[in-house]
């Protein structure tokens, strides 16, 4: 069965700091990979999507993402982050089916010190 | 950039009401969605929708709950007896058509939600 982890339910990082948020999937074939950030009582963002090709995904806000089907992961990262970034992330995989359902992970809430 | 519009944004009902939470998603597409999000918790998939009816459910979306698409631009999810633990975030997303080769291009748009609070 399709699933998404993210080992880091919470992480803490200081403002200009370097971040990487981890994120694992288990597909069967080809995965849809997608980063969503959601502020606090806020909708949902797309970040970043992977469907194929390079596997460095450039996205929104400086956002990153690297594809990595030996390690079956899809980490976001961000070279200096910014307090605004304090949010939750999800990532999700994408059921490339007649439904194209999202399966997501459980979030990592990300916490930035000034 | 089109948007996915979802009202009301929070709505509160006493426990055995019946709740409509409306959508309208972006006009040329096909694909609609209702997910939720219980507070602290991941987003789980309710039901995805195609060509006038319900293309999937998960084991949430019991016979409590119905999808409709009343006229060709709301899509609607019907609670018909809330409770407790239908509390929760919910939301509406639309995806447009296949891309090129049959792939998938996901253009996939979620609103902003609506809470809802049963009490």
């Amino acid at each position: 069965a399709q699933s998404v982890t993210q080992p880091d339910i919470h992480i803490t990082v200081s403002e200009g700091a370097s971040l990487e948020l981890r994120c694992n999937y288990s597909y069967g074939a080809t995965p849809y990979l997608f980063w969503y950030v959601q502020s606090p009582g806020q909708g949902l963002q797309l970040l970043l999507k992977y469907f194929s090709g390079d596997t460095l995904v450039q996205g929104i806000k400086g956002f990153e993402a690297e594809f990595k089907r030996s390690q079956s992961s899809f980490n976001l990262r961000k070279p200096s982050v910014h307090w605004s970034d304090a949010a939750e992330y999800f990532c999700a995989v994408g059921d490339a089916g007649n439904n194209r359902k999202l399966i997501w992970g459980l979030g990592t809430s990300l916490a930035v010190n000034p | 950039e089109p948007e996915v519009t979802q009202t009301p944004s929070h709505q509160v009902t006493q426990m055995g009401q019946e709740v409509i939470l409306r959508c309208v998603p972006i006009s040329n597409h096909l694909y609609f969605y209702w997910y939720r999000q219980i507070l602290g918790q991941k987003v789980e998939f309710l039901v995805s929708f195609y060509n006038n009816e319900i293309s999937e459910k998960s084991e949430i979306f019991d016979d409590q709950f119905s999808v409709e698409r009343p006229d060709g631009s709301n899509f609607t999810l019907k609670i018909r007896s809330t409770k407790l633990e239908d509390s929760a975030m919910y939301f509406c997303a639309s995806s447009e058509a296949w891309g090129h080769g049959g792939r998938p291009t996901y253009g996939y748009t979620f609103g902003s939600g609506t809470r809802l609070t049963v009490v």
